[in-house]
């Protein structure tokens, strides 16, 4: 099956700088990739995906970048604030709409 | 509050007792999905269903467990003879194929159950 591997599995960057996440997966079938944000207490919710026929997206500071051949994707955010502060969660699909593979995620600290 | 739904939120029961969760999706989701997660992990897949088929299930769920959305609506998740390592947070989502949210899957706020 599809193993989700995600690291650092802490970071702490002061507000302002840049955060970057990465992960890798194994099944070369997957083409679908999502990224969660998950407050403490909360539920995840989606920040933004990727599907495998792009090799990157942005969406504002959020930006998702992707590279087939390796088998890797990662999460960049800029300008961090302290409400970026969440663990966030890479996961991998053979397609959307189908079942998720997390990685185990990303507890990211923004300290002002 | 339009968006997917759980109940009851927390569940504490002694091991060996059968529980049973709730989930209502988005009500124009025809995917529904089950998801486990423990502290410090990621969400792990268990079930899903299309309507009322389902369509995937995990080798996590064990014979212990099962599944029904009988008429593609809510779902329920039933856990028989509960051990303590079905301790964890169960977590329903649901999504439509199609639309402006194509896919993407809308989580509900989970079921914490703690067996004791």
């Amino acid at each position: 099956g599809e193993n989700v591997e995600q690291h650092p599995s802490t970071l702490s960057v002061q507000e302002g700088d840049s955060a970057v996440i990465k992960c890798t997966y194994s099944d070369s079938a997957s083409n679908y990739f999502p990224w969660y944000k998950q407050e403490l207490g909360k539920r995840p919710q989606l920040i933004i995906d990727i599907r495998s026929n792009v090799g990157e997206k942005k969406d504002q500071r959020i930006a998702v970048t992707l590279n087939k051949t390796a088998k890797h994707f990662s999460l960049h955010i800029t300008e961090t604030q302290p409400e970026d502060s969440a663990v966030y969660f890479c996961a991998a699909s053979k397609n959307s709409g189908y079942a998720l593979n997390f990685g185990k995620g990303t507890s990211l600290l923004v300290t002002p | 509050d339009t968006g997917v739904s759980q109940d009851p939120r927390h569940k504490i029961t002694k091991r060996g007792q059968n529980v049973t969760f709730r989930c209502d999706p988005i009500s124009e989701h025809n995917r529904l999905y089950w998801y486990r997660q423990t502290l410090g992990q990621g969400p792990e897949f268990l079930t899903y269903f299309q309507n009322e088929a389902q369509l995937e299930k995990s080798r996590l769920l064990s014979d212990r467990f099962s599944a029904e959305r009988p008429k593609g609506s809510f779902s329920t998740l039933e856990i028989q003879r509960t051990e303590q390592g079905d301790s964890a947070m169960y977590l329903c989502a649901s999504s439509a194929q199609s639309g402006r949210a194509l896919n993407e899957q809308f989580f509900g706020p989970g079921t914490r159950l703690t067996v004791l």
